[in-house]
């Protein structure tokens, strides 16, 4: 079993809806959860991070984590077609060095 | 700011051979990861650099090497090259004390033959 999880997709929305990603873990030792954005051929862009548990907002971009039951969900709201990439969790243990990460989801967001 | 760069961008190389990849890291970085990700997955930690040293390495063989340079640059080495070595291989770099906002390069393609 991996020890993180992300459905591979692909998710396809409208254009102006809200997309929901989400990720599970196995490792409680995990602290430092991030979300990615990588387009195709190319690099991941580091969208958010969250430390522990709770909710981070920026701008379009809600991030959630729920430590007691070992899930973590990103928001989109307003969804445009330009958000059409894969979208990567990782996460890091506290004074880790490695990110751990799922193995992604594709998103299409239709105009 | 400049961000991180590599080169080269792609590469083919024949079963057996040797490759060297290369990463400048984002200014005011001083911590370099390197990680391989496979055509539809996640990228896998192979190692990291700090202070020109090695500080953790994931589950990849030793014929993946690297090197640190004082103005914390990298290069990754990869010997005996297998066809399973054909991915993309990333670059990231982190302030010391913030590693867990990892900034990537664009990530080199190597072919494998």
């Amino acid at each position: 079993q991996k020890e993180v999880e992300q459905d591979p997709g692909p998710l396809s929305v409208p254009e102006g809806a809200i997309v929901s990603l989400n990720c599970t873990y196995s490792n409680s030792a995990f602290q430092y959860f991030m979300w990615y954005r990588q387009y195709s051929r190319k690099g991941p862009e580091l969208l958010m991070y969250t430390y522990s548990s709770g909710n981070k907002e920026d701008g379009r971009f809600t991030a959630q984590v729920d430590k007691s039951s070992k899930y973590i969900s990103l928001f989109i709201r307003d969804s445009q077609p330009s958000d059409s990439a894969t979208y990567l969790c990782a996460m890091l243990k506290a004074a880790g060095n490695k990110l751990t990460f799922g193995g992604g989801t594709r998103v299409l967001v239709k105009p | 700011e400049t961000g991180v760069t590599q080169s080269p961008t792609h590469l083919i190389k024949t079963r057996g051979q040797q490759v060297t990849l290369r990463c400048s890291s984002q200014s005011g970085h001083n911590t370099v990861s390197w990680y391989q990700q496979a055509l539809g997955q996640g990228p896998q930690f192979i190692f990291q650099y700090y202070r020109e040293e090695e500080n953790g390495r994931g589950n990849f063989p030793p014929r993946f090497s690297g090197l640190q340079f004082p103005n914390y640059s990298s290069e990754l080495n990869v010997n005996a090259l297998e066809l399973d070595d054909s991915a993309l291989y990333l670059c990231a770099s982190s302030s010391r004390d913030g590693t867990y906002e990892q900034y990537f390069g664009p990530g080199t393609r190597l072919t494998v033959t």
